[in-house]
């Protein structure tokens, strides 16, 4: 089955830092594009970010709400994407999904469940 | 930065025709994807590259893309396509959601 699989949410303070991890299953990891897509409770969803594959370069992309606070990186070798994100702010409340970019039809083909995060004192 | 804009809700007759617009500048110069998220559950891609649909999605499902206005139509309308639906383009390499549409079937 074809399927990817967040962990890591939870609760942390203001100014505080999370990492999320999302592992894939049923495609070939390596050759895929992820991205990070956010969505606060009762809003719309908002993108947080992409890592392109090893041909091409891992290259990296960020929303404008948290340019310079999170970090995506990935580990071909265990099929798995992080998000790593510093210097929380209440406003990063949200569920946290990782999807495939399907690159033949330049769209989301594949989500995970979604994780929870909530910054709060 | 670019912006897609959307109905709040639309809301429809069930087996009547029900026609959601996702507004933005030259938006038919892009390609244009749509999602369908119903409570608690995850996105799921309904359109992509305007008007194709994946494996498994209803062929009353149908989409367009043309000036400044990409449309997600879906004919033939059942209770159970009663979700949020968003519209997603790309601007250069960078990602852009509309902020959704409630479709009440009613």
């Amino acid at each position: 089955e074809v399927q990817l699989v967040e962990s890591g949410g939870g609760l942390v303070q203001p100014g505080g830092s999370l990492k999320l991890s999302c592992t894939p299953s049923g495609f070939t990891f390596s050759d895929s594009a992820m991205h990070w897509v956010r969505q606060a409770s009762g809003k719309g969803l908002e993108w947080v970010g992409r890592i392109r594959s090893k041909a091409n370069n891992y290259a990296t992309a960020y929303g404008a709400s948290v340019k310079g606070r999170f970090t995506i990186s990935r580990d071909d070798s265990k099929n798995t994407a992080y998000l790593q994100m510093n210097s929380l702010k209440t406003e990063d409340t949200a569920v946290y999904y990782c999807t495939r970019l399907w690159a033949n039809w330049n769209a989301f083909d594949i989500w995970g469940q979604g994780t929870m995060v909530t910054v709060s004192s | 930065s670019y912006e897609l804009t959307q109905p709040p809700s639309v809301s429809v007759s069930p087996g009547q025709t029900a026609s959601i617009t996702c507004s933005g500048d030259k938006l038919g110069d892009k390609y244009a994807c749509w999602y369908q998220q119903k409570p608690g559950q995850s996105p799921v891609l309904v359109i992509y590259q305007d008007s194709k649909r994946p494996s498994g999605i209803p062929e009353r499902f149908s989409g367009s893309n043309s000036g400044n206005t990409a449309t997600l139509t879906i004919s033939a309308t059942q209770s159970t396509d009663e979700a949020d639906y968003y519209c997603q383009a790309w601007d250069t390499s960078t990602v852009v959601f509309g902020g959704g549409t409630k479709l009440t079937v009613l």
